[in-house]
């Protein structure tokens, strides 16, 4: 069984639209989930993390997790064309254990 | 910012050549890492490093790899005999504390020929 699964992509959205970005995970032991944004020939930059459940929110950005049901979401408001990137969930245990990826979901926001 | 810093970004080397890739981690972080990503594939963890000794490894980490931290400063991945399927891009990672004070590197892009 997969230990991370991100919906697979890619996805185009015109300037402006909500973005709903989701994940799903198998292993309980997960306590921190992330948001990195990848850019093309960079490595992975954190966007957002959640320790449990719950929400956060940044500006624009909100990350949600429900535990329950073991299920990961970054929205995004009022898109940006500078928003375009890869975003990858990843999960951690803590305890600087490793990080768990998800596959990636391409954006693009069209002007 | 701090800043983890990767060379070569590009390396391309002929099966069954060694090559060593090179990162220097943040200067107060304790914990390095490295991950791999194949084209289109997800990002795998590959070894993580705590007080010069290998703390976890994945599957991948055969053998064939091998980290260090020669100095204070750099920490290296070698691969003894590089095979067509370890064309990736490496990241080297390294952390201190907290997740969010977790950083990657660029990465070098491996072409194995």
């Amino acid at each position: 069984q997969k230990e991370v699964e991100q919906d697979p992509g890619p996805l185009s959205v015109p300037e402006g639209a909500i973005v709903s970005l989701n994940c799903t995970y198998s292993n309980s032991a997960f306590q921190y989930f992330m948001w990195y944004r990848q850019y093309s020939r960079k490595g992975p930059e954190l966007l957002m993390y959640t320790y449990s459940s719950g929400n956060k929110e940044d500006g624009r950005f909100t990350a949600q997790v429900d535990k329950s049901s073991k299920y990961i979401s970054l929205f995004i408001r009022d898109s940006q064309p500078s928003d375009s990137a890869t975003y990858l969930c990843a999960t951690y245990t803590g305890a600087n254990s490793k990080l768990t990826f998800g596959k990636g979901i391409t954006l693009s926001v069209r002007p | 910012e701090p800043e983890v810093t990767q060379t070569p970004s590009h390396q391309v080397t002929q099966m069954g050549q060694e090559v060593i890739l090179r990162c220097v981690p943040i200067s107060n972080h304790l914990y390095f890492y490295w991950y791999r990503q194949i084209l289109g594939q997800k990002v795998e963890f590959l070894v993580s490093f705590y007080n010069n000794e290998i703390s976890e490894k994945s599957e991948i980490f055969d053998d064939q790899f091998s980290v260090e931290r020669p100095d204070g400063s750099n920490f290296t991945l070698k691969i003894r005999s590089t095979k067509l399927e370890d064309s990736a891009m490496y990241f080297c990672a390294s952390i201190s504390g907290s997740v969010e004070k977790l950083f990657f590197g660029s990465g070098t892009q491996l072409s194995v020929l």
